[in-house]
């Protein structure tokens, strides 16, 4: 099974400060189509899990362009460029590539 | 406007059964692989069952095969979750959620415990 793997795993952010979350999948999450099918998600307290970034780095409609994905291959990052208050929650990275699909462990952001 | 609305949950006592629907509405449900997904309390997400637009191909985590089966009414644009033989680490909120997780529900919980 493909393991996800997030850094960090605890995010302390001043407001209007940029954001980085690293996960990195144990296997290529290149499929046979071409695509690579990593996510990114934001779960708020209370809530349930919102995609915001599909395939690496294409932001899912109404999604702030503060939220940006970049990476390949096995490596990839989801960035914030300036964190506000409605960002804090855990973010998880996802592939979709291989079965079963899998999660990484999640990234708790919460402002200093 | 996209709806994924679970129901079936509740408190079950550990080798019980449950089943689980979603009912969706706002899209064409037979374009889609569906999945169902869940949180144990204070845990992260896992990945429970997909099945492919038509049906015809199923697949489970290795935690629950032989124990849960996946299922759809593409008449009634509804998702299923049939589960067997419950055990207590089986408790958590069990999300519906669209393709690779393009829509999700509010979620169900299931409470494994006698």
């Amino acid at each position: 099974d493909v393991v996800m793997t997030q850094s960090p795993l605890s995010l302390p952010v001043t407001l209007g400060q940029p954001a980085s979350i690293s996960c990195r999948s144990s296997q290529s999450l290149v499929y046979s189509d071409g695509n690579t099918y990593l996510n990114w998600f934001q779960q708020r307290p209370g809530q349930s899990p919102r995609r915001l970034i599909y395939k690496v780095s294409n932001r899912d409609s109404g999604v702030p362009d503060r939220f940006s994905g970049s990476g390949s291959g096995t490596d990839f990052t989801l960035k914030i460029s300036r964190v506000e208050a409605e960002d804090v929650g855990i973010y998880y990275c996802m592939q979709g590539t291989h079965w079963p699909y899998s999660f990484g462990q999640g990234t708790k952001l919460e402002i200093k | 406007e996209v709806q994924l609305v679970e129901s079936g949950g509740g408190l079950v006592q550990p080798g019980g059964s449950l089943r689980l629907s979603c009912a969706a509405s706002g899209f064409t449900f037979r374009s889609y692989l569906m999945n169902w997904v869940r949180q144990a309390p204070g845990k992260g997400l896992e990945w429970v069952a997909n099945i492919k637009q038509d049906g015809s191909e199923k697949y489970y985590v290795d935690s629950v095969k032989g124990r849960f089966t996946i299922s759809r009414d593409n008449a009634r644009n509804s998702l299923y979750l049939q589960m067997n033989s419950l055990r207590a680490e089986d408790t958590a909120v069990y999300y519906c959620a669209r393709g690779r997780g393009s829509y999700w529900g509010q979620g169900t919980l299931v409470t494994v415990s006698s």
